[in-house]
């Protein structure tokens, strides 16, 4: 089983901040995503990588599949970012491991 | 594309009521799973299917729920009968095939609240 470990559990930044959200696991995978969940549940993909860095508008994902750790930083950061991200390693046959999230407030 | 969709988006049962959720993945994604999202926590993978088999169902309460996938498209979970533990969001994802390396996608998510 997957050990996820998420960090900052909590994080309240202001507008504008650099952003940086880690995670740690214990098993290897070939890929990672990076999940964002809005209050009312829905989850939403913004990234799934399998080496590297990738970059979508203000978000940057990267993972060191070797060290088993991945980062999702926000530049600029504004409000409508606010949102609990979560980090899930894995899929497939052994289906996406969740991190417990991390929730992340932007005040304006 | 159409996403992943699933209804109702809101339920409040009373406890020993039964529920079902309905799940209709994006077309041509042979993987489905549903999950099991507390509040507070991550989502937990409660089934997971290959077309209309059955790949991981280990953290089903079989005694509770069952899920079927007929025709290898839609899917719906049930709960017969409901607990207040089973308050929490249920989660529809799928993907195109089951490999590590393909991207899951996510339904809204089904809202049950059990009284």
């Amino acid at each position: 089983k997957n050990e996820v470990e998420q960090s900052p559990q909590n994080l309240t930044a202001q507008e504008g901040e650099f952003i940086t959200i880690n995670c740690s696991y214990s098993v290897g995978i070939s890929a990672l995503h990076w999940l964002q969940q809005h209050p009312g549940g829905g989850i939403v993909s913004l990234f799934m990588l399998s080496s590297g860095k990738k970059k979508h508008g203000r978000l940057i994902a990267t993972i060191n599949i070797q060290e088993k750790h991945s980062s999702l930083h926000i530049t600029a950061s504004h409000p409508r970012d606010s949102a609990v991200y979560i980090c899930a390693p894995g899929g497939g046959a052994d289906g996406l491991t969740f991190g417990k999230g991390t929730h992340l407030i932007i005040q304006p | 594309e159409a996403g992943v969709a699933q209804s109702p988006r809101y339920k409040i049962i009373e406890k020993r009521q039964s529920v079902a959720f309905w799940c209709n993945p994006i077309s041509g994604h042979a993987t489905l799973y549903w999950y099991q999202q507390i509040l507070g926590q991550g989502p937990k993978l409660l089934i997971q299917f290959q077309n209309n088999g059955v790949v991981d169902d280990s953290q089903l309460p079989k005694d509770r729920f069952s899920a079927e996938r007929l025709k290898g498209v839609d899917s719906t979970l049930k709960i017969q009968p409901a607990k207040l533990e089973d308050s929490a969001v249920y989660l529809c994802a799928s993907s195109l095939v089951g490999s590590q390396d393909t991207e899951a996608f996510f339904g809204q998510g089904t809202r049950l609240t059990v009284v």
